[in-house]
Formats: structure tokens, C-alpha cells, sequence
């Protein structure tokens, strides 16, 4: 069975400077990746998304993330981070041709520091 | 745009209370889901539906059950509330096999206090 461990369950940073949020999954088939964010009070929205092709994937906010199959990873990573950046992050896996179940990691939650 | 609306934001309710959390999606989505939320857990799948009338149990569905009649229309039922189900509840949709992405559309959360 496929699963998602997030490295990190709290990333302090300071503003302005480059943040890497870790995301690995096991599965023994081909998947599709996502990365959900949900700021306070809020419910997920959808981040970025690798289906095929490039393995480097943007996405809003100047976000970005690449898929690296032979480590099974999928880290997001943004250059420069903003206050607004403060939410919680989380990484999903679903298999390409299964039902339409996606499997969450726990989460990240990135403390932006003034 | 997609919108998925949950019925309320913050619910409070006594133990041993018949709860419903309706949630409905506007974009014509097949899927539906139900996830309770905690802290250090992640979201966990209660239930999700493919269609109308069909279920299916997700990871954790004891002390929950779901109905969906219409299409749009999700609701997940806690027939007798207790405590540790006091939770953040959220309910999302996605288009069925047959779309292209199959990412999943969020509704804005249900925090649910149970006393």
C-alpha cells in the first residue's frame, strides 16, 4: 500500500529567506503528487500537481516543487518566503489508475519569523 | 470556479447527539469525501462516495455514517456524538475516473465541539 511521510511536522524560517518542506512516498506503482496548503481557518486548496512529464512543478504563490522517482520524493520548495506564507502544508499521493482515494502526509507547518 | 460550502463553521453539541455536516459541491463531481482533521494526524478518510447512493468505508468510519441522495450533496451523520469525535471535519470532491486531474476541491471546514 502506498503511503506519504512528511520529515517535518514544524519548519521555523525568516522571511525572505529559501524554505524546503520534505515529502517521500512509497508505492510500488506509477502515482500521481500533489501538495495541499491550508492557511488558518481555512480548508485545503490545491498548491501544485505532478501527473507526468517535467519533474520540476510550479505552482502558485512562487512555489514549486520536483518529482525525483528514484528517491521517491517530492519536495516543494519556494525561494524567497512571505508572512503570508505562514499555513500548514500538506503532501498527497494517488495511484494512477486505482480508485480516487488520495493518501495525506501529516502535515508541515511553516512558522514564518520576522 | 469550484465551490465546495460545508454547513457550518463551528458546531457545539452535547454527548450522545445526532449530528449532521452537509457539504455540497456545485461543479457536478462524481466523488465526495468525508476527513476528520487533527493535530500531528493529518487528515483521515472517514467515508467517500462515487455516486449517488453508493459508499464506501475510508480509514476511520466507526461511529459515522454518510448519505448521499442527490449528487451534490454529501452528509456525513454522527449518530450518537461523543467526545473524542470533537474535530475539524472537511468534506471535498473531485471529479470521477473519467476526469483529467482527479485533484480534490476542498470546502472551508466544520470544527466540531462535542461537550
Amino acid at each position: 500500500a502506498q503511503s506519504v511521510t512528511q520529515l517535518d511536522s514544524q519548519v521555523p524560517v525568516f522571511e525572505e529567506a529559501p524554505v524546503e518542506l520534505r515529502c517521500n512516498y512509497s508505492s510500488s506503482v506509477s502515482v500521481y503528487l500533489f501538495w495541499y496548503v491550508q492557511y488558518p481557518n481555512q480548508g485545503l486548496q490545491l498548491l501544485l500537481k505532478y501527473l507526468s512529464g517535467s519533474t520540476l512543478v510550479k505552482g502558485i504563490n512562487g512555489f514549486e516543487a520536483e518529482f525525483n522517482k528514484s528517491q521517491t520524493s517530492f519536495h516543494l520548495r519556494k525561494p524567497s518566503v512571505h508572512i503570508s506564507d505562514t499555513a500548514e502544508y500538506f503532501c498527497a499521493v494517488k495511484i494512477t489508475n486505482r480508485d480516487d482515494k488520495i493518501i495525506f502526509g501529516k502535515g508541515t507547518r511553516l512558522h514564518i519569523l520576522p | 470556479d469550484v465551490k465546495v460550502t460545508q454547513s457550518s463553521r463551528y458546531l457545539v453539541k452535547r454527548t450522545g447527539e445526532k449530528v449532521f455536516l452537509e457539504c455540497v459541491q456545485d461543479m457536478d463531481h462524481e466523488n465526495m469525501f468525508w476527513y476528520r482533521q487533527d493535530p500531528g494526524l493529518g487528515l483521515r478518510l472517514i467515508y467517500f462516495s462515487y455516486d449517488v447512493k453508493m459508499k464506501e468505508k475510508g480509514d476511520i468510519p466507526e461511529g459515522y455514517s454518510v448519505s448521499r441522495e442527490k449528487k451534490e450533496r454529501f452528509s456525513l451523520i454522527l449518530e450518537s456524538a461523543s467526545t473524542n469525535q470533537t474535530s475539524m471535519y472537511l468534506c471535498a470532491s473531485s471529479p470521477g475516473l473519467a476526469g483529467f486531474y482527479n485533484e480534490q476541491f476542498f470546502g472551508p471546514g466544520t470544527r466540531l465541539t462535542v461537550l
